[in-house]
């Protein structure tokens, strides 16, 4: 149980385009999902914090209108990255807890998202 | 500000040994630690939680102890397998944080 879905797996675009990241809960609701970064070598950075039916909250450093995040459903969180450039190249994680589990329990991730940006 | 040190990028371990991986962290005070497993072009994989008043936690090979004194984590797995190579992160938590280390890369040698 608690499958977090991820699409696509890989998605190649030019610069200034803009790609949508899509995670879903398969088989649970999660009213927040967490997107995360991953460069080569480098450890996981968190973007920002995805709350159903109202606004993500984002990290410091992080742009909100380039990363834009909707959660629309309980089931659904879309990660857009506007006007994409060459750096943002990375490896897009997202990842979320099924709900009355502990505060410390674990993260259950989807299988992330290489967006290489030419 | 705080920080995660993950004892190496790589480690080799012969098959059938004890593989072990340090986690050292500072200026934090997590209320638990998480182990990971990350393998190539997928989502990490949790593996073990232990908690700040735990000392030490098994599952199967694995074994993680928490030392909040020394500000260390050590995860253990013995009898290695080719099938445990992999990336292994660790990750600490309190309030509604988590930060995750850079990992260690396992290679277990045949």
């Amino acid at each position: 149980g608690a499958v977090v879905s991820q699409h696509p797996s890989r998605v190649i675009c030019k610069s200034g385009t803009s790609v949508k990241i899509e995670c879903r809960s398969l088989d649970f609701q999660a009213t927040t999902m967490f997107w995360y970064r991953q460069f080569p070598k480098q450890s996981l950075m968190l973007m920002a914090t995805s709350n159903e039916g109202s606004k993500a909250t984002y990290e410091q450093g992080v742009e909100k209108d380039k990363f834009l995040i909707n959660h629309a459903s309980l089931t659904l969180s879309t990660l857009t990255v506007t006007s994409a450039h060459p750096e943002d190249s990375s490896f897009y994680i997202c990842s979320a807890r099924p709900p009355g589990q502990g505060w410390d329990s674990p993260l259950h991730f989807g299988n992330g998202t290489r967006l290489t940006v030419t | 500000s705080q920080k995660i040190e993950q004892n190496s990028e790589a480690l080799n371990i012969q098959e059938g040994k004890t593989a072990t991986l340090t986690c050292n962290y500072t200026n934090y005070s997590p209320a638990y630690l998480q182990w990971y497993r990350q393998d190539p072009g997928r989502g990490p994989v949790f593996l073990l939680l232990i908690r700040e008043n735990e000392k030490e936690k098994r599952k199967e090979r694995l074994k993680v102890t928490f030392d909040t004194t020394l500000k260390q984590s050590l995860f253990h797995i013995t009898a290695s397998q080719p099938a445990d190579s992999a990336t292994y992160l660790c990750a600490l938590g309190g309030d509604d944080k988590i930060i995750f280390g850079k990992g260690t890369r396992l290679h277990i040698l045949p």
